[in-house]
């Protein structure tokens, strides 16, 4: 398997400008998280997705922010409009509910940079 | 409120020498307890889990850890560390709903 895929692995954009981050997760995963990793913040959960359903948005931190699954192996993270704060690295991870459960298989992730 | 705190942001370490990375985590219920590593430049990886049974848990590149009830704490240790584990370390802990908490990271820097 391939693994989780993320696209693309680097972005840059200007501030106010539509940024969409793509995500594939792990073939047969009903599982998916997005996270976001920052020096000041570390590793935060944005949300994730139980079969395609958003499960737990509350990490996502405004309105700006949304995210979609329109079907078991795509999911994309739409920040619209960017700002420089929220240039960081955003991950993508998948895991299954049974057999390895308890294991998340993280993307290599994409890496934003708002100017 | 549900955390996981790592002790240590930085440990510079010595080639050969053992390393032990901290993790408590606050809970009052059954949690499941994770270290993961971040290789430079990459995403993260599973080193090893403790779901239950023995308070041991054997992980991958020679990584153990210990689960302890009465002290909330699953510190990760390695006898003898090689350059190649120079790398960020994470403790996450899962509880109900599936979600993972994950602590700020400790920084492995082993020097030849």
């Amino acid at each position: 398997d391939a693994g989780v895929i993320q696209s693309p692995r680097h972005e840059v954009t200007e501030m106010g400008q539509e940024v969409t981050l793509r995500c594939k997760p792990i073939s047969g995963h009903d599982y998916l998280f997005w996270y976001r990793q920052t020096m000041m913040r570390g590793l935060e959960l944005l949300i994730y997705f139980n079969n395609n359903v958003p499960i737990d948005d509350s990490g996502m931190p405004e309105d700006r922010f949304s995210a979609k699954m329109p079907n078991a192996s795509f999911s994309t993270l739409k920040i619209q409009p960017s700002e420089p704060r929220d240039s960081a690295v955003y991950f993508c991870a998948s895991r299954l509910t049974s057999g390895d459960a308890d294991t998340q298989y993280f993307g290599p992730g994409t890496r934003l940079t708002v100017l | 409120a549900q955390s996981v705190t790592q002790l240590d942001s930085q440990v510079p370490v010595f080639e050969e020498a053992p390393v032990e990375l901290r993790c408590n985590y606050s809970s009052s219920v059954s949690v499941y307890l994770f270290w993961y590593v971040q290789y430079p430049n990459q995403g993260l990886q599973l080193l090893l889990k403790y779901l239950s049974g023995s308070t041991l848990v054997k992980g991958i590149n020679g990584f153990e850890a210990e689960f302890n009830k009465s002290q909330t704490s699953f510190h990760l240790r390695k006898p003898s560390v090689h350059i190649s584990d120079t790398a960020e370390y994470f403790c996450a802990v899962r509880y109900q709903g599936g979600k993972l908490i994950f602590g700020q990271g400790t920084e492995l820097s082993v020097k030849p």
